[in-house]
């Protein structure tokens, strides 16, 4: 079974620019994680997605939004590129049927750089 | 709010030493716990995890016991590879919640020396 994918994997960006990264989960899994690791501030959830529908978010300025298609595959976007965006953005994937834990599975990341 | 709080590092160990990573979480309720590996250039594998007080995540060597009463989760090893080498995150998943929302330590960094 293939692995979580994110494209793409290194992105420049200028400041004032918006970006769209993407992400496929794991065949099956309906349910899509976006996290941000920073130096500074570690990893810090941004949103999931289940089913279509943002079903958490994280404490990030409304500058960052994602969705979800009905394949499952997810899109998360920042618009008005900061300096402070450099990052690692790290999508996980997971199957969540129900209340149980369920793992879940970290793509390999896209790098951003903010210049 | 919820948190995590591992030891910092970097751990620099000898090959075959014991391994102890300190970590301690703070939660309302009763959550699942977590350890992340990151490898270099890689996103995170889970390498163990517990759902309830007294489980214990084992795997490839590695283990880690959910001690409510202290609200810690150490993830130790007898004996530790170079290859073991990598950024290792305790995280939390809050109970009552979705799984989707991890919430991370900042990492610990063990580098092994042959």
């Amino acid at each position: 079974k293939a692995g979580v994918t994110q494209t793409p994997r290194y992105l420049i960006k200028t400041r004032g620019q918006q970006v769209t990264l993407s992400c496929s989960p794991i065949s099956g899994h309906r349910s899509v994680s976006w996290y941000q690791q920073t130096p500074g501030q570690g990893l810090q959830f941004l949103f999931e997605y289940f089913s279509e529908t943002q079903r958490n978010k994280g404490n990030f300025p409304g500058r960052f939004s994602g969705r979800q298609f009905s394949n499952s595959r997810s899109e998360m976007n920042v618009s008005t590129l900061e300096l402070g965006d450099s990052a690692l953005y790290l999508c996980a994937s997971s199957l969540q049927t129900g209340q149980s834990t369920y793992e879940q599975y970290f793509g390999p990341g896209t790098r951003l750089t903010v210049t | 709010g919820d948190s995590v709080t591992q030891m910092e590092g970097p751990v620099t160990l000898s090959e075959e030493a014991f391994l102890t990573i300190n970590c301690t979480y703070t939660a309302t309720g009763y959550p699942s716990l977590f350890w992340y590996v990151q490898y270099p250039g890689e996103g995170l594998q889970l390498l163990l995890k517990a759902t309830k007080a007294d489980d214990k995540g084992s795997n490839k060597g590695f283990e880690a016991t959910y001690r409510k009463e202290t609200t810690s989760f150490h993830l130790e090893k007898g004996s530790v590879q170079v290859s073991d080498s990598a950024v290792y995150f305790c995280a939390l998943s809050e109970s009552g919640r979705s799984q989707g929302n991890l919430i991370f330590g900042k990492g610990t960094k063990l580098s092994v020396k042959p």
